[in-house]
């Protein structure tokens, strides 16, 4: 499985763009990259996905360099609605036969 | 269309006892997988299952156990407990690997199983 690794904490104001930056340098050729958020005494919600290059929908952008070594969730103006935990992670969901790993994620505190 | 459900939401055990959580998955979801969520460990994988089948087991002592039925709801057991199970348990549900060429695996968790022992 290819472990990823991403800051502990972010912090950020209202109005701003965030950008959490996820590590994955063993990245197999099958796998995708998937972020989920997750608000406290909820199970994580699904934001985006994506294999390479920059995939955008109403929520965020997912930057994957050419290389698929790292990634980027860009969160654009967030509110303090948006202080959740987001998790990366890379697996092969559609073909694999291994299971998606979460990890400890990014905890994102967004300041008034 | 309903979500994914998790019953019960909250219960206390005492130390040796068993538990026994339900998840129920979306209509149509085959894959159900369950995390234990603590504060410490953050978000750990125990299993899945798919069409009744176990497909991948995470780390976790034997006293960890599951099942999944025929209309695809599931069972998680949990036996002679420790302080140390205190936790949420999040099940998922997906559409299942080779359901649809187009299948992102997306996982539909549900509101968890809070689960105390004293």
């Amino acid at each position: 499985l290819a472990k990823t690794t991403q800051p502990i904490s972010m912090d950020s104001y209202e109005g701003q763009e965030v950008n959490i930056t996820c590590s994955h340098n063993n990245i197999a050729t099958n796998d995708y990259i998937t972020w989920y958020q997750q608000f406290p005494s909820q199970g994580p919600r699904f934001i985006i996905q994506g294999y390479k290059t920059k995939v955008t929908n109403e929520v965020a952008s997912l930057f994957i360099p050419a290389d698929r070594k790292s990634s980027t969730l860009s969160l654009p103006r967030v509110s303090l609605s948006d202080t959740a935990v987001y998790y990366c992670l890379v697996g092969a969901p559609i073909s694999g036969n291994t299971p998606l790993v979460f990890g400890k994620g990014t905890r994102l505190s967004v300041i008034a | 269309k309903a979500g994914v459900t998790q019953t019960p939401r909250y219960l206390i055990k005492t130390r040796g006892q068993q538990v026994t959580l339900s998840c129920s998955p979306i209509s149509g979801h085959r894959s159900v997988s369950w995390y234990q969520q603590t504060p410490g460990q953050g978000l750990q994988f125990l299993f899945e299952y798919f069409s009744e089948t176990q497909r991948n087991k995470g780390n976790f002592p034997g006293r960890f156990s599951g099942r999944q039925f025929s209309n695809s709801r599931s069972e998680m057991n949990v036996s002679t407990l420790e302080l140390g199970d205190s936790a949420l348990y999040l099940c998922a549900s997906s559409l299942g690997w080779r359901d649809l060429p187009l299948n992102t695996g997306e996982l539909f968790f549900g509101e968890g199983s809070r689960l105390t022992v004293l």
